[in-house]
C-alpha cells in the first residue's frame, strides 16, 4: 500500500499558484519524498524530490514540514499543460526499488 | 536531461506471439526497471536490472523475461502473448552512484494490446 495520502483531485486556475498537499504522517528518517506526474498516456514524469530541506528546481517547489510527515507541491504559475495527475510518493534509494503509487491528485487547470 | 526511450509507444499483437519491447537511456545508469500500469492496480515491477548481464524479479515477472546485454539497453520479452498482458509498459533508470536520492527516471510508455 502507498504510504502517502493526498486529495482526489485539485482544481486550480490558469496563472496561479497550484499547492498540492501530501500526507505521509509514517514517513521514516531515511526516507525521500519525492513528486511525480503523469500525463494522459504517458511515463511519470519526475519533478523534485527532498529529504528534510525545502527545495526549488525550474518546475517546482518542494516545502517539507519539519516533522516531516508533510509536504507540499507547489507550482508557482500553473499553465494548461500541467494538467495531470501528481503522484506524491516516499521511498529509500534503493537497487530493489518498487515504487508504490497511490491514486495521486488529479490537478485541473481552469482557463 | 536524462531520456528513456522505449522503442515502441502502441503496438497490438496476436495470443501467443513473442513480444519484444525495448528499453534505452542515454545517462550510463546502472539500475533499469520494466513496470505495468493497469488501472486501479497503480505501478508494478516485472523485473529490475543493476548490470549488465544481471537480472532480479520482481512482483510480477511470470510471463516475462528480460536481457540485459549492454549497459544503456533493457529488453522485456513476452514470450507467448496473452491478453491478460494487455497493459502499459513502462521502463526506467536510475543511478546507483549515491547521488542524493537516486532518482528514477520513466520512459513515454509502450501500450500493448494483445488480441
Amino acid at each position: 500500500d502507498a504510504k502517502t495520502t493526498q486529495p482526489p483531485s485539485m482544481d486550480c486556475a490558469e496563472g496561479r499558484a497550484a499547492n498540492l498537499p501530501c500526507n505521509h504522517s509514517t514517513i521514516s528518517g531515511n526516507e525521500y519524498v519525492y513528486w511525480y506526474r503523469q500525463i494522459h498516456s504517458q511515463g511519470p514524469q519526475y519533478i523534485i524530490h527532498g529529504l528534510k530541506n525545502n527545495e526549488t528546481n525550474e518546475m517546482a517547489s518542494l516545502i517539507i514540514t519539519e516533522d516531516r510527515k508533510s509536504s507540499t507541491l507547489i507550482l508557482p504559475h500553473a499553465t494548461l499543460r500541467d494538467t495531470a495527475v501528481y503522484y506524491c510518493i516516499v521511498r529509500v534509494p534503493n537497487r530493489d526499488d518498487k515504487i508504490i503509487f497511490g491514486k495521486g491528485t488529479r490537478l485541473h487547470i481552469l482557463p | 536531461d536524462v531520456k528513456v526511450t522505449q522503442s515502441s509507444r502502441y503496438l497490438v499483437k496476436r495470443t501467443g506471439e513473442k513480444v519484444f519491447l525495448e528499453c534505452v537511456q542515454d545517462m550510463d545508469h546502472e539500475n533499469m526497471f520494466w513496470y505495468r500500469q493497469d488501472p486501479g492496480l497503480g505501478l508494478r515491477l516485472i523485473y529490475f536490472s543493476y548490470d549488465v548481464k544481471m537480472k532480479e524479479k520482481g512482483d510480477i515477472p511470470e510471463g516475462y523475461s528480460v536481457s540485459r546485454e549492454k549497459k544503456e539497453r533493457f529488453s522485456l520479452i513476452l514470450e507467448s502473448a496473452s491478453t491478460n498482458q494487455t497493459s502499459m509498459y513502462l521502463c526506467a533508470s536510475s543511478s546507483a552512484r549515491g547521488i542524493s536520492g537516486n532518482t528514477i527516471y520513466f520512459g513515454e510508455g509502450s501500450w500493448l494490446t494483445v488480441v
